[in-house]
């Protein structure tokens, strides 16, 4: 199974701040990559497909990069409502595998 | 509206079964590949299987951890898809997801609670 290395596991910002979350994947998978967003109780959502395109309704603020094995996600501007456990799924190949999550907590 | 919700889930004795089931609305069901989720308390994410459509011949694909307990199917004239779940154990306790595969997991349901304890 393919392996999906997240970091950080937790991290603590600003409203404003500029956050940067990387998942590596243990060997190339393309630009087979998701982001998803987790409040607590709540399902996951759909933040980026296809490692660098935004799904419809979500904001700009978002953004995904990378191919191969190397992936990022980046908030540009962190907003209160970003405060959530941030996901990465591979969907280039079975078993589908996460990331292990990102916590991002209030500074 | 595009929706899928799941049903079903509840506190079984280790060893038994359960079904989940997940109803579709606000879109063409049968067109579309259907995964499973679950989340332990306090964990991540964690892939169960799916179902292909018809199309790509229906079949399924299980994780390692529930090959041979858990069975994935669907009617499409009903719009649901359902996980079978046999010989529960508690590591199986868990939220259980459904969500449409479309250009990443693009619609997911509210989850449904799974409990094994005796």
């Amino acid at each position: 199974a393919i392996q999906m290395t997240q970091s950080p596991s937790s991290l603590s910002a600003s409203v404003g701040d500029r956050v940067t979350i990387t998942c590596r994947a243990s060997q190339g998978i393309r630009s087979d990559l998701g982001w998803y967003q987790q409040k607590p109780g709540k399902a996951p959502k759909l933040l980026i497909y296809a490692a660098s395109i935004l799904h419809s309704g979500v904001p700009s603020r978002f953004s995904g990069s990378g191919s191969g094995a190397n992936f990022t996600l980046t908030i540009s501007s962190l907003q209160p409502e970003d405060f959530a456990t941030y996901y990465c799924l591979q969907d280039y190949d079975y078993p589908r595998t996460f990331g292990q999550g990102t916590k991002v907590e209030v500074k | 509206e595009v929706q899928l919700v799941e049903s079903g889930g509840g506190l079984v004795q280790p060893g038994r079964a359960l079904t989940l089931s997940c109803s579709a609305s606000g879109f063409t069901f049968s067109d579309y590949l259907m995964s499973w989720f679950r989340q332990a308390p306090g964990m991540g994410l964690e892939w169960v299987g799916l179902i292909r459509s018809k199309r790509y011949g229906g079949t399924p694909i299980y994780a390692a951890s529930v090959v041979g307990r858990f069975t994935i199917s669907r009617d499409d004239s009903k719009r649901i898809a359902y996980l079978q779940m046999e010989s529960l154990q508690a590591e199986d306790s868990a939220v259980y997801y459904c969500s449409r595969e479309h250009f990443g997991m693009d619609v997911w349901g509210q989850g449904t609670t799974v409990t094994v304890s005796s």
